[in-house]
C-alpha cells in the first residue's frame, strides 16, 4: 500500500550516459513533483506537474526532461549525465497545486555518476 | 526569494531531555509552514502544517508553534526513536513549491 514509490532505489552509472527514474503515486493526487537533495542534504524543487501539465520548471538544465504519461506517474529522464548530477532525487505528490497542500514524498533514488 | 534557516544544524540530547528546534523564514505572504521528519536513506515524512501566527499543533512528543518570523518544534521527553533530521519548509503565493531549510539532525541517546 505504498503511497509514493520510485524505481530504482539506487542508480550507478558513467558520465555521459542517459538514465531514467520512475515515480508512481496511488493517492489519487493531481500534482506531482521532482526534488533534488544534494550532498549537503538540501532539498530543492526541480519540476512540478499538475494533471500531466508542467507548471513549474526551476531553471533545471535541459538535460533533465520530466514526462507524465498520466496523473499517477511522473518520470525523470536525464541525458548526458555529469558528475554534478550525483544526488538523491525525490518524487512527491499533493492533492492539488494549492499552496497549502501537503506534499507526500517517495523513498528517493540515489544517483551516483562516476 | 523565499528563505528558510534552521538551527541548530545538529542537536544531541539525552533521553528525556526536552529541547526546541528553530526555523526562521522569510517569505512574502506565507501560505503554509511544513515540518517533516527524514530518517537516513528515506524520504521526508510529513509531520505538521501551520498556516498562521499563533497556531500550534501537537503529535505525541512533538509540538509545533508559529510566529510571523519563525517556527519552533518542541520535543518533550524525547526517546531514541525520535532521532532523525527534522526539515522545515514554507510555501508562498503562487504554485505549491516548497522552500526547504537544511534541517536539524537530532540524535537522542538512551
Amino acid at each position: 500500500d505504498t503511497a509514493v514509490s520510485q524505481t530504482p532505489k539506487y542508480l550507478v552509472t558513467q558520465m555521459g550516459n542517459d538514465k531514467s527514474i520512475k515515480c508512481e503515486q496511488n493517492l489519487g493526487h493531481d500534482t506531482m513533483y521532482w526534488y533534488k537533495q544534494d550532498s549537503k542534504k538540501f532539498l530543492k524543487i526541480m519540476f512540478s506537474y499538475n494533471n500531466k501539465e508542467l507548471i513549474i520548471n526551476e531553471t533545471v538544465p535541459n538535460r533533465f526532461s520530466p514526462k507524465s504519461p498520466d496523473k499517477a506517474h511522473l518520470n525523470l529522464h536525464i541525458n548526458s549525465l555529469e558528475l554534478g548530477d550525483s544526488a538523491v532525487y525525490f518524487c512527491a505528490s499533493s492533492q492539488s497545486s494549492g499552496t497549502t497542500d501537503t506534499q507526500y514524498f517517495g523513498p528517493g533514488t540515489r544517483l551516483t555518476v562516476l | 526569494e523565499d528563505q528558510v534557516t534552521q538551527s541548530p544544524e545538529a542537536l544531541r540530547l539525552q533521553e528525556g531531555e526536552s529541547s526546541s528546534l528553530n526555523c526562521s523564514y522569510t517569505v512574502s505572504g506565507l501560505r503554509g509552514l511544513f515540518w517533516y521528519r527524514q530518517d537516513p536513506g528515506k524520504g521526508p515524512e510529513f509531520l505538521f502544517t501551520l498556516y498562521s501566527a499563533g497556531e500550534e499543533k501537537e503529535k505525541e512528543r512533538l509540538k509545533a508553534t508559529l510566529t510571523k518570523k519563525e517556527s519552533f518544534l518542541h520535543i518533550t521527553a524525547p526517546k531514541p526513536e525520535d532521532s532523525a533530521t527534522y526539515l522545515c519548509a514554507v510555501s508562498g503565493p503562487g504554485y505549491s513549491t516548497l522552500t526547504f531549510g537544511k534541517g536539524t539532525m537530532l540524535l537522542v541517546s538512551p
